[in-house]
């Protein structure tokens, strides 16, 4: 257990839709990263937070947007829900300036 | 930008042998963090093993050892005694160091290799 939480585990939801995945930090860590993993495009970073600010945005869609929290956990946003959405989805966090990052169990989510 | 290439994309160890997954990677810097993680059929990320590219040695967790070649640009994965647990996707990741070094922290990752571990 890498004390990263992210839920839900599963998310299924149609086309045109929007959901919310939640990601809880480990405690004492004030960086919080998305990534995306899929078949055809592997794993790829989506933002950086740092304490509550947007510290880098990688190949993140407009339609998907974050925000981290004062209790420093964060939510990524996925709207318009498009059949290619469909992914794992990661939240991982490190102390500010760790050179680790530790990932939680993702979210599998499935767009029909 | 930094890029890693993974040039195999599923390789097979017979339980108790040793074997030995290659990564390379492309960046201009000096100074950055190279790591393996591995992902088991649970899909959850775990971290193996880390490499400063400031130091020669080369790193070793128990099983996992790495062999670091700067010049080269290579950072390969060795799994001794392989056990059936060690059966998993595995990712080599790139660190920069310095947020000045494109700016954030984030991990850039291979395409994987599918390791097989037969008993």
């Amino acid at each position: 257990d890498s004390g990263v939480t992210q839920t839900p585990k599963h998310l299924i939801t149609a086309t045109g839709q929007r959901v919310t995945l939640r990601c809880s930090p480990r405690s004492g860590d004030l960086s919080v990263y998305w990534y995306q993993q899929s078949l055809d495009q592997g794993l790829q970073f989506l933002i950086q937070y740092y304490n509550g600010e947007e510290r880098a945005k990688g190949n993140i869609l407009e339609r998907f947007s974050a925000q981290q929290f004062p209790d420093l956990h964060s939510e990524l946003n996925l709207s318009s829900l498009e059949l290619g959405d469909s992914a794992l989805y990661f939240c991982a966090s490190s102390v500010s300036d760790s050179r680790e990052q530790y990932f939680g169990p993702g979210t599998r989510l499935t767009v029909t | 930008a930094q890029t890693v290439t993974q040039s195999q994309p599923e390789m097979s160890v017979q339980e108790a042998e040793t074997v030995t997954l290659s990564c390379t990677y492309d960046t201009s810097e000096s100074d950055y963090y190279l790591f393996w993680y591995k992902q088991p059929p649970s899909r959850q990320m775990i971290l193996v093993i880390r490499q400063e590219a400031y130091k020669q040695q080369n790193a070793t967790e128990n099983r996992f050892s790495v062999n670091f070649q700067k010049a080269a640009k290579s950072f390969s994965l060795k799994i001794s005694d392989s056990q059936l647990g060690d059966a998993a996707m595995y990712f080599c990741a790139y660190r920069n160091v310095y947020l000045t070094q494109g700016g954030s922290e984030k991990l850039v990752f291979g395409k994987g290799t599918k390791l097989t571990v037969n008993p």
